[in-house]
């Protein structure tokens, strides 16, 4: 399995601003795949993140809220932009790995991210 | 709109005994299905795969699958209080990776 590093673990946002996550996977995958896990609540995907290419987002999720960079086969960064506290969420980077039956998801370490 | 459903628990059990989680998903169509725990304050964790219909062991872990049912469990042997997390259950409906729904995941705690 891949080991997935995300920068900030944990943060406290003012509304309104923006922050951005980073991600970085020790081996080159195709995929990789931003999803958020508000209080109590499973994880939902945002969005999947293209190399050379835009995001492919999931309905409820527009560009101009979460935009996403896919930089190279290792790196990617999602961007929650002018949050509000219903932003506060877990966000999680993770990325397919392929064994013989199929790919797996694996998940980093997440961001924690709360708005006040 | 696909859905897996999942009992919100909490299931609480004694120390040593079976848990058995139980997940059931709408997509016929699905071809993976992934079991994993997740601790308080910390990401998800993956415990099985299963794609197969019938049973998969390992260690304390066994996953089983009806497709026929729409049905995937994860039964925990022996259970221990570290085992005490929420269970997601995982479906893939297109084996690339890119189509996982989870359920709501299952509250698990094992009392000493």
């Amino acid at each position: 399995s891949a080991v997935i590093s995300q920068k900030p673990s944990r943060d406290i946002c003012q509304r309104g601003t923006s922050l951005t996550i980073q991600c970085q996977v020790d081996s080159q995958v195709t995929m990789m795949f931003w999803y958020r896990q508000q209080p109590g609540q499973s994880l939902t995907l945002i969005a999947t993140a293209n190399q050379g290419s835009e995001a492919t987002y999931e309905s409820g999720f527009v560009i101009d809220k979460f935009p996403i960079s896919r930089p190279n086969l290792t790196f990617s960064t999602l961007t929650v932009s002018n949050m509000s506290p219903e932003d506060s969420s877990i966000y999680l980077c993770s990325v397919a790995s392929g064994g013989f039956s199929g790919n797996t998801i694996y998940f980093g370490e997440g961001s924690w991210l709360t708005v006040v | 709109q696909k859905e897996v459903e999942q009992n919100s628990g909490p299931l609480s059990v004694p120390e040593g005994a079976i848990a058995s989680l139980n997940c059931t998903y709408s997509d016929r169509g699905s071809q993976s299905f992934f079991w994993y725990r997740q601790y308080s304050g910390k990401s998800p964790e993956l415990i099985m795969s299963i794609y197969s219909n019938g049973d998969k062991e390992d260690g304390r872990f066994t996953a089983q699958l009806n497709k026929a049912s729409q049905y995937v469990s994860l039964l925990i042997r022996d259970s221990q209080p570290s085992d005490s997390a929420t269970y997601l259950c995982a479906v893939d409906s297109n084996n690339a990776g890119n189509m996982l729904t989870f359920g709501g995941g299952t509250r698990l705690m094992v009392k000493p």
